[in-house]
């Protein structure tokens, strides 16, 4: 079985210019998550998606960041414009059901740095 | 919100000693602590969780053990071997939110 697929892997971009990240979660896995994980730190939750549902996007900036999960399978975080402090990893991970106690399996993430 | 606080932030053993990385959490309200291991350049893995209507919980050489009136928990590995190398997150679910709060992570270091 597949695991999440993310891409790209690497972005390496200027201030105020615009990126996407691609995100496909393990087949049937309807939740799927977005992390922000900066360098010596833990995964921080931008946003949850229950289906094409985004649940919990309390935590995304939404100035510059936005998300879509059009037919509820695979998922794209945008941003535009970015800036410096972006550099980051960028996490997806999905999960089967939408209970709180499902085990989330991450993606390779998606390094992006910002110059 | 939830906080949760790791420690500590890096542990050096020796292959075979034993680990035990210590997490604190605020909200009285959590009853979910997973605990991901992430080696360099890796996905974070889930390695063990314990729900909050228990004490202990084992597999293997790995434990968690949760102190819920002290709102402590702990991650527990005996005979540690060069491959459990990797940062280590503790991590606290709210009943009824399905955010997990991170701590900052564990560098762990096992000498050969």
């Amino acid at each position: 079985e597949a695991g999440v697929v993310q891409s790209p892997r690497y972005k390496i971009i200027e201030k105020k210019q615009p990126v996407a990240f691609w995100c496909n979660p393990i087949s049937g896995h309807n939740t799927l998550y977005w992390y922000l994980q900066n360098l010596g730190q833990g995964p921080e939750l931008l946003i949850r998606y229950e289906n094409e549902e985004a649940v919990d996007d309390s935590q995304l900036p939404k100035d510059r960041f936005s998300a879509e999960r059009l037919k509820g399978v695979d998922s794209t975080l945008k941003i535009q414009p970015a800036e410096l402090g972006d550099s980051a990893v960028y996490l997806c991970a999905s999960s089967f059901g939408q209970g709180p106690h499902n085990e989330q399996f991450f993606g390779p993430g998606t390094r992006l740095t910002v110059l | 919100g939830e906080n949760v606080e790791q420690h500590p932030s890096t542990l050096s053993v020796q292959e075979g000693d034993s680990a035990v990385i210590k997490c604190t959490y605020s909200d009285s309200a959590s009853n979910y602590f997973p605990w991901y291991k992430q080696e360099l350049g890796k996905r974070p893995q889930l390695i063990i969780d314990i729900r909050s209507n228990v004490g202990e919980k084992k597999d293997q050489r790995i434990a968690v053990t949760l102190n819920k009136t002290a709102k402590h928990f702990s991650l527990h590995i005996t005979e540690t071997q060069p491959e459990d190398s990797a940062v280590y997150f503790c991590a606290a679910v709210p009943g009824g939110s399905y955010i997990p709060t991170f701590g900052r992570g564990t560098s762990l270091i096992v000498h050969p």
